[in-house]
Order: structure tokens, then sequence, then C-alpha cells
């Protein structure tokens, strides 16, 4: 598509609840990553996925967190029993190989609040 | 540990008057450096970035940063603040090293009064 699409756009939950978000990043990107994005905590990065290599999960803030990304395209972040501390919103980026020298496209973005 | 410093967490200015914005990084090497925009309930827009070459840079909607390998600072600058740039603005840095991944500054919150 045009742009990095995220779905849902907002989300509420009740604690304990599992969710999904959902990202479609650019046709061709080959990079996709996972931010969130909290009150007082600025972005912090959460996963990477470049081709088909393993992915850096080095950012994910507990096991209740875990991402997928099938055949390359589309990626689901899931957040498994979730906690109020979890309310945020999930960014899903792109990029050509590593965005280094490319840029990174971010979506819009999932508000997640959990109540 | 690598981090990304933006000292001012709200600037106000007025419509017209010059901006500058402030970003210092901690790394010992000269990372990829970015410049991202936020509206409310919107996504991050790329404004610029610099790897290497020209020290300073050019980007979209009028806005320049220029990196200053000394000060390690990679400072957002427009000569003319309009009434639509107020949004949140985030300095990035790649590390250049591994795996490609960015850090971000807190951000910095711009006010434009009339």
């Amino acid at each position: 598509g045009a742009g990095v699409s995220q779905s849902p756009s907002n989300k509420v939950t009740e604690k304990g609840k599992d969710v999904e978000l959902r990202c479609d990043p650019i046709s061709g990107h080959t990079a996709l990553y996972w931010y969130r994005q909290s009150l007082g905590q600025g972005l912090e990065f959460l996963i990477y996925f470049q081709g088909n290599s393993a992915p850096d999960k080095s950012g994910l803030p507990s096991d209740r967190f875990s991402a997928e990304r099938t055949g390359g395209s589309v990626s689901t972040l899931t957040i498994q029993r979730t906690q109020q501390e979890d309310s945020a919103v999930y960014l899903c980026a792109s990029s050509l190989i590593g965005g280094r020298t490319h840029g990174y496209t971010f979506g819009s973005g999932t508000r997640l609040t959990v109540v | 540990a690598q981090s990304v410093t933006q000292p001012d967490i709200h600037i106000t200015v007025s419509e017209g008057a010059s901006l500058e914005l402030r970003c210092n990084y901690s790394y010992g090497a000269t990372p990829y450096l970015f410049w991202y925009v936020q509206s409310p309930g919107q996504g991050l827009q790329l404004l610029l970035k610099y790897f290497s070459g020209d020290t300073l840079v050019q980007g979209i909607k009028g806005f320049e940063a220029e990196f200053k390998r000394s000060q390690s600072s990679f400072n957002l600058r427009k000569p003319s603040v309009h009434w639509s740039d107020a949004a949140e603005y985030f300095c990035a840095v790649d590390m250049n090293s591994g795996y490609s991944t960015l850090t971000f500054g807190k951000g910095t919150m711009l006010l434009v009064s009339p």
C-alpha cells in the first residue's frame, strides 16, 4: 500500500484480556519495527524484523509480549493478560532494507487502553 | 548507554519567528540522525536525516538541521515558523551498530503563538 497501515486505530480492553495489534507495512519494505509510545516514556523500541532473519526481540518488556511477521509482510503484536501499564500508543514502522539510509515510515498507531 | 537528549520539553514561538530545537546524543561514533514530527493523533513523519556528507541537511516543510560532531548535536531549525508547525518533534539516532533500530529522544512540544 501507499503507507504503513495499522489496525485497529483504537482498542479498549479489560485488564487480563489478550489483544492483537496488526501492522501492514509498505509493499517491498523488508524491515518492520514495533515501538511503544507512552506518556513520560517517549518512544520505546519493542521488536525488529528484517527479512527472513531472526527478529531482534530485545525491546519486548515482558514475556506477555510477542510478535510475528508472516510471509515477510503483515505483522501482529500480541499482548497477553494485559495490564494497565500496557496502555500506550503502539507504532509500527517499515523501511527498505535496514532503514539507516532510507529512513523509516511510521503508521498512525494503535491507541491501546486497558481498563 | 547510548542516549538521545532533547532538553526542552516545551517551546513556545511566535508565528513568523525563528525556531531551533536542540538534540544531543551520547555515542562514541557518528550515528545516523533523524528528526521526526508528530501531529496530534498521527504517526511520525520524517522531516530530514543525516548519515554522511554535508553537515547541514535540508528537509521538508522548510526545516533544516546541522550536525556538529564536536558537540554531538543535531539541532533542528526553521527561519520562520507557521502556525501549522505546532506539533511534537522527535530527534532519533541509529547507532550504526548491529541491527538498525532507532533510539528516540523524549520529544519537544512546539507551541506557536499568534
